[in-house]
């Protein structure tokens, strides 16, 4: 069975552009999460989407946003581009059942703001 | 809000020594626990998971955890460490009527060989 993919592998983009990263889930899986994981900072929550819709979202501006396919894989976009936002970018995804969700991560996303 | 506490953020141990890990979290309700662990440059993998029943937990590599209800923790153990085991260890919790996880802040592990 094959993981949760996530492309590219490294994005490198300069401020104020935008970038768009993807996640596939494993199949059978109706919920993706997005977090970034800045150096130091741990698993900081981005987004959650379930079913084609956004279920939650994280303490970040409205610049970070994304959608989910009839498929069930996501778009992670981010425009206008900071260098803080320079982070690996990770994506999960679970099947949910009653509560127990247990998250299966991909490899991430490593964005580079020059 | 809910919230997931980590005490530490950085551990050092050397090889053998054991371990412990804690994580706190606040929600008075029924609760899903678990622990991930992410290895330099590898992705976060899941080590045990606690939905109910024995409130003692083993997972893979000789990690356990145990769930202590009226203490609102969920520790990571480990008898005698091992140089593999330098990784960051992340505790997560979901509640019911909420399947969103909410993860702690992480806790950067060194084993000196």
């Amino acid at each position: 069975e094959a993981g949760v993919t996530q492309s590219p592998t490294h994005l490198i983009k300069t401020r104020g552009q935008q970038a768009t990263l993807r996640c596939s889930p494993i199949s059978g899986h109706t919920s993706v999460y997005w977090y970034q994981q800045a150096l130091g900072l741990g698993l900081q929550f981005l987004l959650w989407y379930d079913e084609g819709e956004e279920r939650n979202r994280g303490n970040f501006p409205p610049r970070f946003s994304g959608r989910q396919f009839p498929n069930y894989s996501s778009e992670l976009n981010v425009n206008a581009l900071e260098l803080e936002d320079s982070a690996l970018y990770l994506c999960a995804s679970t099947k949910i059942q009653g509560m127990n969700t247990e998250a299966f991560f991909g490899q991430g996303t490593r964005l580079t703001v020059v | 809000a809910q919230s997931v506490s980590q005490h530490n953020h950085h551990v050092i141990l050397s090889e053998a020594a054991s371990l412990e890990l804690g994580c706190n979290y606040s929600y008075g309700g029924t609760v899903n626990l678990f622990w991930y662990v992410q290895y330099p440059g590898q992705h976060l993998q899941l080590l045990l998971k606690y939905f109910s029943g024995d409130p003692l937990v083993k997972g893979i590599k000789g990690f356990e955890a145990e769930f202590i209800k009226s203490k609102f923790s969920f520790n990571l153990r480990k008898p005698s460490v091992q140089w593999s085991d330098t990784a960051e260890y992340f505790c997560a919790v979901n509640t019911r009527g909420n399947y969103q996880l909410i993860w702690g802040a992480g806790t950067k592990l060194i084993i000196k060989p």
